[in-house]
C-alpha cells in the first residue's frame, strides 16, 4: 500500500526560483492538505483541499500556491522561492468517515539558498 | 488563535521506565485531539484519537487522556522500550478539519 507519496524527497533551490511539490493518494480521501515543519515549531498548515475542486488557505500561505488535479493529487507550488521558505513539506489526506484521522507522506526537505 | 504547547521538549530516559508526555491547549472547544510519533526523516504516524467527549483512550503500553477543562492530554508510555525513540507530537482539531500541532517532545531511551 502506497498510501500518500511525495516528490521529491529533496529538493535545493536558488532564491527566486520556482518549483512544485507533488503529493497523491491511493487511499480515495476526499481531504487532502499541505503542511510545513521548522525546528521546534511543529507542523503549521498552508493549504488544504477538503474536496475536489476546492482549496482553502491555512495558517501560513503566502509565498505558495495549490492546484487540486483531481482526487487523488495534490501540489503545492513555490512562484519565486525565499530562504524563508527552506522547510520539510508534508502532505496528507484524510477520508469522510468521521474519524478524523490525517495519514501522512514521508515530506519533502527543501533548500533554498 | 489556538496555541499547543509541548513539555519538555526533549526527554532521556532509561528503557523500562514509565514516563509522561505531556500536551496543552489555550482553547478548549476542540473537536479531538491526536497524538503522532514521527521518526527522524520520516512523515507522522497516528497512534491515538481521543475525541471531545472522551476522557481516554488506549493502544497496547500506549494510554492518552484528555481534560478538556484544564486544556491538558497526557500520554503515558508504559515499560519504555528503545524502540519508542522517536519524536511525539500533539495535535488539536476544530471544526474536524485543521490540525493544530505542538511543537513535540524528542524522545530518547537507553537501552
Amino acid at each position: 500500500n502506497a498510501g500518500v507519496t511525495q516528490t521529491p524527497k529533496f529538493q535545493v533551490l536558488k532564491t527566486g526560483q520556482s518549483m512544485t511539490l507533488q503529493c497523491a493518494q491511493d487511499m480515495n480521501h476526499n481531504s487532502m492538505y499541505w503542511y510545513r515543519q521548522d525546528p521546534g515549531m511543529g507542523l503549521r498548515l498552508i493549504y488544504y483541499s477538503a474536496s475536489e475542486g476546492t482549496t482553502d488557505k491555512g495558517e501560513v500561505p503566502n509565498g505558495y500556491n495549490v492546484s487540486r488535479l483531481n482526487k487523488r493529487e495534490f501540489s503545492l507550488r513555490l512562484e519565486s522561492a525565499a530562504p524563508s521558505q527552506t522547510s520539510v513539506y508534508f502532505c496528507a489526506s484524510k477520508n469522510r468517515d468521521g474519524k478524523n484521522i490525517q495519514y501522512f507522506g514521508a515530506g519533502t526537505r527543501l533548500s533554498v539558498l | 488563535k489556538q496555541e499547543v504547547t509541548q513539555i519538555p521538549a526533549a526527554l532521556s530516559v532509561p528503557e523500562g521506565e514509565n514516563l509522561v508526555l505531556n500536551c496543552s491547549f489555550t482553547d478548549s472547544a476542540i473537536y479531538n485531539l491526536q497524538w503522532f510519533r514521527q521518526d527522524p526523516g520520516k512523515g507522522l504516524t497516528s497512534l491515538l484519537l481521543i475525541q471531545s467527549s472522551q476522557r481516554e483512550q488506549t493502544s497496547g503500553r500506549l494510554n492518552a487522556s484528555l481534560d478538556k477543562s484544564s486544556g491538558r492530554s497526557t500520554l503515558y508510555i508504559a515499560a519504555s522500550q528503545p524502540g519508542d525513540s522517536a519524536t511525539y507530537l500533539c495535535a488539536v482539531s476544530y471544526a474536524g478539519n485543521m490540525l493544530t500541532f505542538g511543537g513535540g517532545t524528542r524522545l530518547m531511551v537507553k537501552p
